[in-house]
């Protein structure tokens, strides 16, 4: 069990440009969440993943966030025409759908300050 | 929003144990309580989880009152590194996301 991976740790950008994360799960994991948080704040929710199918949105994710899990194994989340209100940790987690008990294991997150 | 209310700080003598309590007035039958902490610059970590009956663990234990509106999460013998932000989360069992308020502050010292 390596745990859940995020690439990469910190990303800085310019106002205006594209971003994408990567976030490798946990190996037998099939639940995938991305979630957002903000100095002083706790996580927030955006999303998340069974297998490959996208089962929940939050509202804060507006339309230039987009999260993909292809072959249900290791999602992207990518932000377009970043904001400066988009600076935040963005973490991920994964768990078992065996039941609804298991619990979310996180990674360390990506750091993105916008500039 | 958060189902639960958990004091914003609380401090805690290094070797002692730390009592974090946490009200959730409205849970209803089918609902977890769930514990994580996160320390600086590190993702939330799973601490513990329980229904109805106390639960222990290698970290920490879990008592939840009989009328379940409420828990404590104890680290029995608190060290340095135990000082972190601790969340205490409500969750049903069809288990999608934890929605996480805003936790509280331990500041373990010396």
């Amino acid at each position: 069990d390596t745990g859940v991976s995020q690439n990469p740790r910190h990303k800085i950008t310019k106002r205006g440009q594209n971003v994408t994360f990567r976030c490798d799960p946990i190996s037998e994991h099939n639940r995938l969440y991305w979630y957002r948080q903000t100095l002083g704040q706790g996580p927030e929710f955006l999303t998340y993943f069974q297998n490959e199918a996208q089962l929940e949105k939050s509202r804060l994710l507006s339309d230039r966030f987009s999260a993909e899990r292809p072959k249900g194994s290791f999602s992207t989340l990518e932000i377009q025409r970043t904001e400066q209100g988009d600076s935040a940790m963005y973490l991920c987690a994964s768990s078992l759908a065996n039941s609804g008990v298991s619990p979310l294991h996180f990674g360390n997150g990506t750091r993105l300050t916008v500039t | 929003d958060a189902k639960t209310t958990q004091p914003p700080s609380m401090d805690c003598a290094e070797g002692r144990a730390a009592n974090l309590p946490c009200n959730h007035s409205t849970i209803s039958g089918n609902e977890y309580v769930y514990w994580y902490r996160q320390i600086h610059s590190q993702g939330p970590q799973y601490i513990i989880h329980g229904l109805k009956n106390n639960e222990t663990n290698e970290m920490a234990s879990l008592i939840i009152t009989e009328d379940r509106k409420s828990s404590t999460l104890i680290l029995p013998h608190a060290t340095l590194r135990d000082t972190a932000v601790y969340y205490c989360i409500v969750r049903d069992q069809a288990g999608t996301a934890l929605i996480f308020g805003k936790g509280t502050t331990l500041s373990v010292s010396s």
